[in-house]
């Protein structure tokens, strides 16, 4: 039973490039959740979606990002013309159908990024 | 508004000893709260949690937390600390009156010397 999935691993892009992170959930999970995390801070919510929606995005900046989980395939967090302050580990997690509010939630190892 | 405060960003105890990390919470509503480990280059860790019941929650690798209410707090505890128990530590909030995302605090890294 594979845990969250996330791809790729470490992610290099240029100034003003467009970056994608990719987050597969543990099987049956229908819920992802995005968190940033910058050197020496801690994990900062981003977004919250299920399928086809998203639930929560009061912690996305309003410009250059995107999130999405479509029906089928990974969840998408999209960073369009990326800077350097953007560099940071992105972390996916999940959680079940309609988690309660006891439910942990599950992480990926994350993905590296570095704009450079 | 729900908020998470770790005081310390850094917690050092030599091996044997008891160790304690402190947490302390905010929420408008009943309080759904977490602990977390990270590993260097690796994603969170779930250790333990607490809902309701008893005041100390017994985790994963030892670890146990005490919910105090009137302190708001949910401070992390191990009777004999281990040299693989040097990680960072996350504690994480959810506000039983709020949305459903994970609140976590910035963090402390604890070193357990040898």
């Amino acid at each position: 039973n594979a845990g969250v999935m996330q791809n790729p691993r470490h992610l290099v892009r240029r100034r003003g490039q467009e970056a994608r992170l990719r987050c597969s959930p543990m099987k049956g999970h229908s819920h992802v959740y995005w968190y940033r995390q910058l050197p020496e801070e801690g994990l900062k919510f981003m977004v919250y979606l299920q399928k086809e929606n998203i639930i929560d995005e009061s912690g996305m900046p309003k410009e250059r990002f995107s999130a999405e989980f479509p029906k089928e395939g990974p969840s998408i967090l999209r960073i369009q013309q990326v800077v350097r302050g953007d560099s940071a580990a992105y972390f996916c997690a999940s959680s079940p159908p309609s988690p309660g509010y006891n439910e942990k939630l599950f992480f990926g190892s994350g993905t590296q990024l570095s704009v450079l | 508004a729900q908020s998470v405060a770790q005081p310390e960003d850094q917690v050092n105890v030599a091996e044997g000893n008891p160790l304690t990390v402190k947490c302390t919470y905010s929420v408008s509503g009943n309080p759904y709260l977490f602990w977390y480990v990270q590993y260097p280059n690796r994603g969170l860790q779930f250790l333990l949690k607490y809902i309701t019941g008893d005041n100390l929650v017994k985790g994963s690798y030892g670890f146990e937390a005490e919910f105090n209410k009137s302190q708001t707090s949910f401070h992390l505890k191990k009777p004999s600390a281990l040299v693989s128990d040097s990680a960072l530590y996350f504690c994480a909030v959810r506000d039983g009156a709020g949305a459903n995302n994970l609140f976590f605090g910035t963090g402390t890294r604890l070193t357990v010397i040898p």
